[in-house]
């Protein structure tokens, strides 16, 4: 079956500690999306990432990192500089990032919880 | 600024219809989405509006008026699996999603 995997699925860390978030897809699509949901808030744009070895930063990038080696694969890293780390975080791809009707498919999402 | 309204809650019965109402102002319009979220889930595509007028889609219909920056999702017949949140997003001129926070549906039978 194609789909989004996202592990693990719950997360704790202690304060001041880096955690890597992992996404990994299987649709072959060239975009990948990162995303933070807080209650309340709609999704927010944390990195997006339109083809391998390349990302770009989206609205709230400060404090995270991404990497693209492999066009099926990009982790997040939530850095001890993000000041409120503790979210759901849900990894999306499409076919290609800029493309009208372009629907993205989301992963089960990971519950970070820093502690 | 970019900006998407859509009610925080809305309650209904089991059987019943009911209309989900979402608004925007973004910079430039590339069509707007609606997705299903069942709590601690990731959220599923339900539809794609670019052009005026009504999407029927089974139990789901999705309506866009583009001059009054308004969507509305319709759901008919409605069923205890439909407790939810939909979320409404807008794609901008940038063909980046702008998302509102989500309508929490909740069905009682």
């Amino acid at each position: 079956d194609g789909g989004i995997t996202q592990s693990p699925k719950y997360l704790f860390r202690k304060e001041g500690q880096n955690v890597t978030l992992s996404c990994e897809q299987n649709l072959n699509h060239d975009a990948m999306y990162w995303y933070r949901q807080d209650p309340g808030q709609g999704l927010r744009l944390i990195y997006y990432s339109q083809i391998v070895n390349d990302f770009q930063k989206g609205d709230i990038a400060e404090g995270y990192s991404v990497s693209r080696e492999k066009k099926e694969s990009f982790p997040l890293t939530v850095t001890s500089a993000q000041k409120n780390p503790t979210a759901f975080y849900l990894c999306a791809s499409s076919i290609i990032a800029q493309g009208v009707g372009n629907e993205q498919f989301f992963g089960p999402g990971t519950r970070l919880t820093v502690l | 600024g970019q900006n998407i309204d859509q009610p925080t809650e809305m309650t209904a019965t089991e059987g019943a219809i009911v209309q989900i109402n979402c608004t925007y102002q973004t910079s430039g319009f590339n069509g707007l989405f609606w997705y299903q979220q069942h709590a601690g889930e990731a959220p599923t595509f339900l539809s794609y509006n670019v052009l005026d007028g009504l999407e029927e889609k089974g139990r789901f219909s999705s309506f866009l008026s583009r001059s009054k920056g308004y969507s509305y999702l319709l759901l008919k017949e409605l069923q205890m699996k439909d407790s939810a949140s939909y979320l409404c997003a807008v794609m901008d001129s940038n063909y980046q999603l702008i998302w509102g926070a989500g309508t929490k549906l909740i069905i009682k039978p």
